[in-house]
C-alpha cells in the first residue's frame, strides 16, 4: 500500500511565482518526519527542508517552507519566488522512527519554472 | 567531496547474468540503503543495513541480495537478472538515531 502520495504527477509555475506541492502520508505512528527532496535532471537527490511530527511550528529554509497539517496527514512545500533552477522533480518522504531511518517515498512531482 | 559514490554509473548486463553494485560512503554512518527509483513509483527500498555484517530486507526485496562487508562499503547483487531489474539504483548513508540520508549519484542498469 501506498504510505507517501503526490497526486501531482507535474506542475509549471512562472518565474517569480509562489509554487505549492502536495503531499500526504499514512502512519499510526507519533515521531517521524517528512523530508522535500529536489531530483536535479542528472539524477542527484538535493535535500531541502523537513518537518519533524512533534514541532507544530511550519519550518522555513531560504525560499522553502512546509505548511504541515498533522491532523490531515498532509503536508505542502512552498517555494517563494520560483525561478527556472528549481525545475526538477520534487519528492516527499516519511520516515518513522519505529522502522529505523530509511524513508518511503512518494512518486514525485514534475515542475518546470518557465520564464 | 562527494561523500557517497556509487560504481559503476551505468551498467547494460544480460538476463541471467549477475550484477553488483557497489557503495561507498566516507561519513562514517552506520546506516546504508539501496533504492531503485522507477517511473510512477518513486524510490523504493531494496535493502538496507545498520552496520558491517548486518543487512535488512526493506519493502521490495525479491531477487536482490545485500553485503554490507564493512562500515563503508554497501553492495547490491543480483544473482540472477532479470530484465525487470531494469532500473536506476540509489545508495544512501545515514546517522544511526536520525532520520537524514545522504545519497549517491545513482547506477542506471539496462538488463537486455
Amino acid at each position: 500500500a501506498q504510505r507517501v502520495t503526490q497526486v501531482q504527477p507535474t506542475g509549471s509555475s512562472q518565474w517569480g511565482e509562489e509554487v505549492t506541492l502536495d503531499c500526504s502520508y499514512e502512519t499510526s505512528e507519533y515521531f517521524y518526519r517528512i523530508f522535500w527532496y529536489r531530483q536535479l535532471f542528472s539524477g542527484e537527490m538535493v535535500f531541502l527542508i523537513y518537518q519533524p511530527s512533534f514541532d507544530t511550528q511550519n519550518q522555513r529554509s531560504g525560499r522553502y517552507s512546509v505548511v504541515f497539517q498533522k491532523s490531515f496527514k498532509s503536508i505542502s512545500l512552498v517555494i517563494s519566488a520560483s525561478q527556472p533552477e528549481d525545475s526538477g522533480t520534487y519528492f516527499c518522504a516519511l520516515s518513522e522512527l519505529i522502522s529505523g531511518t530509511y524513508q518511503r517515498f512518494g512518486t514525485g512531482t514534475k515542475l518546470q519554472v518557465v520564464p | 567531496e562527494a561523500a557517497v559514490t556509487q560504481s559503476p554509473r551505468n551498467k547494460v548486463a544480460v538476463t541471467g547474468g549477475k550484477v553488483t553494485l557497489s557503495c561507498n560512503q566516507t561519513n562514517n554512518h552506520n546506516n546504508m540503503y539501496w533504492y531503485r527509483q522507477d517511473t510512477g513509483h518513486g524510490l523504493r527500498l531494496i535493502h538496507y543495513s545498520y552496520g558491517a555484517g548486518s543487512t535488512e530486507k526493506g519493502d521490495i526485496p525479491d531477487g536482490y541480495k545485500a553485503s554490507r562487508p564493512s562500515q563503508e562499503n554497501f553492495s547490491l547483487i543480483l544473482e540472477l537478472a532479470t530484465p525487470s531489474q531494469t532500473s536506476v539504483y540509489f545508495c544512501a548513508s545515514g546517522e544511526a538515531g536520525t532520520y537524514e540520508q545522504y545519497f549517491g549519484p545513482g547506477t542506471r542498469l539496462t538488463v537486455l
